[in-house]
């Protein structure tokens, strides 16, 4: 079974730029959700798809991110226009609907605003 | 505000000695509590988890333990070795589905 994808892996955008960011979730996995890491601190919610319908936006910093589910299979966070600041380690994980907590990460995408 | 404080932030143990890392949280509406260990350049990856109507739960040389009252939580690794060596990460989270509230994470190093 493969496991949750993220793309690209490394992004290096100047500030006042666009990035998306694309996420592939377990085949199956109803709960999407987006989280960050800035510069080593905790990893910090973002947003939380199910199916396609945001569940809970409350991480979502400001809006210049905006977050959609196509057809509740993969998800893109689109950020623009980049700030300094946005710089940091963006992870996806996905669960079952409705068969506990365990969540399944991708690998992250790193990005880098300069 | 953070929810759930790690510590320590780094954390150096020799080959076969104990790791200890502790966590304490403030909401008393949590009700799952796992661990994650990172690599680098990889996800985050559950290790193991606790449900606060248990004062312990063992996996291998991995256990948890669980002090409701005084809303803390650790994570002891047993006869820890060089491939131990990894990120860990504290979580809680209540009712599921709903998002992770994450530590600040603990780097671990197991000498040779």
């Amino acid at each position: 079974e493969a496991g949750v994808t993220q793309f690209p892996s490394h992004s290096v955008i100047e500030k006042g730029q666009t990035v998306t960011l694309r996420c592939d979730p377990i085949s199956g996995h109803d709960n999407l959700y987006w989280y960050r890491r800035v510069m080593g601190k905790e990893i910090k919610f973002l947003l939380h798809f199910v199916k396609e319908s945001k569940q809970d936006e409350s991480g979502m910093p400001n809006n210049r991110f905006l977050a959609e589910r196509t057809g509740g299979t993969y998800s893109t966070l689109k950020v623009q226009p980049a700030e300094l600041e946005d710089s940091g380690v963006y992870f996806c994980a996905s669960s079952i609907q409705g068969l506990g907590y365990e969540q399944y990460f991708g690998p992250g995408t790193r990005l880098t605003v300069t | 505000q953070q929810q759930v404080k790690q510590s320590p932030q780094s954390l150096i143990v020799q080959k076969g000695g104990i790791s200890i890392i502790n966590c304490a949280y403030e909401n008393t509406a949590f009700d799952y509590f796992p661990w994650y260990q990172q690599f680098p350049g990889k996800g985050p990856a559950l290790l193991i988890a606790i449900r606060p109507d248990v004062s312990e739960k063992k996996e291998g040389r991995f256990t948890i333990s669980f002090n409701k009252s005084a809303k803390q939580f650790s994570l002891h690794i047993m006869d820890s070795q060089p491939g131990d060596s990894a990120t860990y990460f504290c979580a809680a989270s209540h009712n599921a589905g709903n998002m992770l509230t994450f530590g600040g994470g603990t780097r671990l190093m197991v000498k040779p």
